[in-house]
């Protein structure tokens, strides 16, 4: 399973455009990206899963190069609530269950 | 939007005593999994369940802890006799297809064990 490197924190203010990058340099061909949110004493939440270019929903973007070998999780005009740790996942090879956690990026976001 | 639950929310016990976890997973799903959360730590894979047996497991489900699928609801994850270091937010999840393919895990809101 690839390892992942994500900025350790972040801080943001209301209202801003917040872009967490995470490194991926060993991901192999099966990988897909993924990442979770995680709120204080709450179980992990899907936010967004790619594999190549650009994925978008209702709550972030997702942002892969070509390479692969990173990811871009953007969070258009982040709220109070979006105060959180972020976890970029990487992984996915289809004989596997298991999701691998790393240390995530502790987004405060400030008024 | 349908949900895994979980309880107890919380449970306190003590050293060597057994504890079982109870989780409902979301009811069309056929993936099933427990992870733990030791406080301030990195959220860990314990075990995955499918077609009624386990598809994987990790270093930490040692033979103290076992899972089971009763009666096509619940799942139960079971410590025989628990440890200090078992101290920690356990939590239930739920997949409709393989875990790590959609990515899509649904998560418990957790069981945190405290045990003294």
């Amino acid at each position: 399973l690839a390892k992942t490197t994500q900025p350790i924190s972040m801080d943001s203010y209301e209202g801003q455009e917040v872009n967490i990058t995470c490194s991926h340099n060993n991901i192999a061909t099966n990988d897909y990206i993924t990442w979770y949110q995680q709120f204080p004493s709450q179980g992990p939440r899907f936010i967004i899963q790619g594999y190549k270019t650009k994925v978008t929903n209702e709550v972030a973007s997702l942002f892969i190069p070509a390479d692969r070998k990173s990811s871009t999780l953007s969070l258009p005009r982040v709220s109070l609530s979006d105060t959180a740790v972020y976890y970029c996942l990487v992984g996915a090879v289809f004989n596997t269950d298991k999701l691998i956690f790393g240390t995530g990026t502790r987004l405060q976001v400030f008024p | 939007e349908p949900e895994v639950t979980q309880t107890p929310s919380h449970q306190v016990t003590q050293m060597g005593q057994e504890v079982i976890l109870r989780c409902v997973p979301i009811s069309n799903h056929l993936y099933f999994y427990w992870y733990r959360q030791i406080l301030g730590q990195k959220v860990e894979f314990l075990v995955s369940f499918y077609n009624n047996e386990i598809s994987e497991k990790s270093e930490i489900f040692d033979d103290q802890f076992s899972v089971e699928r009763p009666d096509g609801s619940n799942f139960t994850l079971k410590i025989r006799s628990t440890k200090l270091e078992d101290s920690a937010m356990y939590f239930c999840a739920s997949s409709a297809g393989q875990g790590a393919a959609t990515g899509e895990l649904f998560f418990g809101e957790g069981s945190r064990l405290t045990v003294l």
